[in-house]
């Protein structure tokens, strides 16, 4: 029972340079989001996904990009990576929009951009 | 729009002393509440919800529609309930989570 699954779980990226983070979720959840977690900021909303298809932009999207083409899959890619973009990237699924049942979380990525 | 505010980034207690993490929030219609945690080195986890009035792990939250608040409360606190604390909210339950800057619970022996 795996749950949602994220890959790498750490990356070192030079600035300007390209990666996709990976998630995958296995629960059949149509809902699934990206948040990105900074030291005394919380977690900020990215991107999410209401199905296969659908993808809307959330409060901190600029510099990523995301595509679902399956249900089970949610990759977040950065184009050009900046400093700025040195964080932990949580993400997670849920059932229904969070269906009062919450959100089920990946272990999460630790990217630093240099 | 709506926000969740934890206004401590750090509380420290005794082991055996009564805790509460405050959290507020500002909405104006009937929103749905989430208590998070984050262990050390594990992935964030749900730890209660209010709609479902339960206690896990000895913690409870009581929403205070005339205060917009949702304190985390557990009567005696232990070792392992060190850990990240992260309030949330959602409009409704087909809409996204909100979530708090967190506030990091520390047990001292």
């Amino acid at each position: 029972n795996a749950g949602v699954t994220q890959t790498p779980k750490f990356r070192i990226l030079k600035i300007g340079q390209s990666m996709t983070l990976q998630c995958t979720q296995d629960m059949n959840h149509n809902y699934m989001y990206w948040y990105r977690q900074d030291p005394g900021m919380g977690l900020k909303l990215i991107y999410y996904s209401v199905g296969a298809g659908i993808t809307d932009k959330g409060e901190v999207p600029n510099g990523y990009n995301v595509s679902r083409s399956t249900t089970e899959d949610f990759p977040l890619r950065l184009e050009l990576a900046a400093p700025s973009q040195t964080s932990v990237y949580f993400c997670a699924s849920s059932q229904l929009g969070q269906g009062g049942y919450g959100y089920t979380f990946g272990s999460g990525t630790r990217l630093t951009v240099v | 729009a709506q926000r969740v505010t934890q206004p401590e980034k750090l509380l420290s207690v005794f082991k055996g002393a009564p805790v509460e993490l405050k959290c507020n929030y500002s909405y104006s219609g009937s929103p749905e509440l989430f208590w998070y945690v984050q262990y050390s080195r594990q992935r964030l986890q749900l730890l209660l919800r209010h709609i479902s009035r339960e206690s896990i792990k000895g913690f409870t939250a009581d929403l205070n529609k005339g205060e917009t608040s949702f304190h985390l409360k557990k009567p005696f606190a232990q070792e392992e309930d060190s850990a990240m604390y992260y309030c949330a909210l959602s409009k409704n339950r087909d809409d996204k989570i909100i979530f708090g800057k967190g506030t990091r619970l520390h047990i001292l022996p």
